[in-house]
């Protein structure tokens, strides 16, 4: 089955760098690979896809890279800032249902 | 766009009630809903697909007689917890594919309802 690891379970860094968070799975590769945010007490939101046969796809801030080789995503948030502090979860799309990872807590300090 | 609306958000009940969870699609027909359970700093572990007018799908070592869902509607999936015990409590979260608008296949999720059984 497909199991999915990110990079650590916290991440702590300075407002205004840009934050780095790994995915990496096992097995085939998804159609899809998505990212989700999810603030403390509520459901996750989803943020962006990328597909199989796409290198990278930005929104904002936000820049996600999928490579299936490696059978890794990259997620990137420029010019952080304090809101920017969730936990982000990535997810492979496997058509009937997802399989999520475990996440990680990133914090921007002030 | 999708909004998924889920109910109540927090719930608080004496061990061996049982507890119902509304999960409703608000502008989108829904034929398949999932159910996740989450525990404090996991992730989100599957319960169940939910499917319209049928029998949900029920994810291994998940049991079916303690968790039973309900997809009556297009826009509704019920959720009940039977005889709930202490170690039900948890954080329940249900999600939707808006199959037709968002043109892609992307979940959107109820805000959670947080389970506590004394």
């Amino acid at each position: 089955s497909q199991k999915i690891e990110q990079n650590s379970e916290a991440l702590n860094i300075q407002e205004g760098k840009t934050a780095t968070l790994t995915c990496n799975y096992t097995n085939y590769s998804p159609a899809y690979l998505q990212w989700y945010r999810q603030d403390p007490g509520r459901g996750p939101v989803f943020l962006l896809l990328i597909r199989e046969n796409e290198k990278e796809k930005r929104k904002e801030r936000l820049k996600v890279t999928f490579d299936t080789t490696l059978k890794q995503s990259l997620f990137h948030i420029t010019a952080s800032q304090p809101a920017d502090s969730a936990t982000y979860l990535c997810a492979l799309d496997l058509w009937a249902n997802f399989v999520f990872g475990p996440g990680t807590r990133l914090s921007v300090l002030p | 766009g999708a909004v998924v609306s889920q109910h109540p958000s927090w719930v608080i009940c004496k061990s061996g009630t049982s507890v119902k969870i509304e999960c409703r699609s608000l502008d989108f027909q829904a034929t398949t809903m999932f159910w996740y359970r989450q525990f404090p700093k996991q992730s989100l572990m599957l319960m169940a697909t939910s499917n319209e007018g049928s029998k949900a799908t029920y994810e291994q070592g998940v049991e079916k007689d303690k968790f039973l869902i309900n997809h009556a509607s297009l826009t509704l999936s019920t959720l009940t917890v039977t005889s709930a015990h202490p170690e039900d409590s948890s954080f329940y979260i249900c999600s939707a594919r808006d199959e037709y608008h968002s043109g892609a296949n992307v979940l959107t999720f109820g805000a959670g309802s947080r389970l506590t059984v004394l």
